[in-house]
């Protein structure tokens, strides 16, 4: 079982529509990452949170670090928005200097006009 | 420009090959990372250098060999290879553990 679990794997959503994509990880972590993928494989990280919640324009991203459950959120989506979203987490064990990241098998997010 | 380059964007070889991807990074950061990205499996980390040491080595068989003579640069050098090592190769860097990560553009790599 992968230690980061997404959901939905696939989602086509009409433009203008709310979507929320879910993170779910069994280890302990220092903070979670979301990254956008578009066509091509260039990687763009979007947030990094350890608690709470953050925005940034029609972006925002929730954290439970008791439930370990995260949430992004795209408002007003916009067939621009359409790209693979990844989850990723910063495992806490690590014994010290710089922290891989453990992956999610991403959500590919389409959003038509 | 995301201040992580990578070169080349595109390689193919052969088994029998010795080639080397680069990776250069202009934002001080002093952690960098290769990852593999193969089709319709998740990002795997490779390899973590912090401050020219690698601190993190996540049992990439010996083909596969890094080396980071810098803080700015990061290399993945490549021999016999398998046609199942085709994949997109990231790479990327953070200022500080567990810190945000910038990635490169990738190379996409066949191996025939």
């Amino acid at each position: 079982k992968n230690e980061v679990e997404q959901s939905p794997q696939n989602l086509t959503a009409q433009e203008g529509e709310f979507i929320t994509i879910n993170c779910s990880y069994s280890v302990g972590i220092s903070a979670l990452h979301w990254l956008q993928q578009h066509p091509g494989g260039g990687i763009v990280s979007l947030f990094m949170l350890s608690s709470g919640k953050k925005k940034h324009g029609r972006l925002i991203a929730t954290i439970n670090i008791q439930e370990k459950h995260s949430s992004l959120h795209i408002t007003a989506s916009h067939p621009r928005d359409s790209a693979v979203y990844i989850c990723a987490v910063s495992p806490s064990d690590s014994g010290g200097g710089a922290d891989g990241l453990t992956f999610g098998k991403g959500t590919h997010l389409i959003i038509q006009p | 420009e995301t201040g992580v380059t990578q070169t080349p964007r595109h390689l193919v070889m052969g088994m029998t090959n010795k080639k080397s991807l680069k990776c250069e990074q202009h934002l001080g950061h002093n952690a960098m990372y290769w990852y593999k990205q193969s089709a319709k499996k998740p990002l795997e980390l490779m390899f973590v250098y912090n401050f020219k040491e690698q601190t993190e080595n996540n049992s990439v068989p010996s083909r596969f060999s890094p080396e980071c003579p810098n803080s700015s640069h990061l290399f993945l050098h490549l021999h016999t290879l398998q046609p199942e090592d085709s994949a997109l190769y990231l790479c990327a860097s953070s200022s500080r553990r567990a810190g945000e990560q910038y990635f490169g553009p990738g190379t996409r790599l066949t191996v025939t």
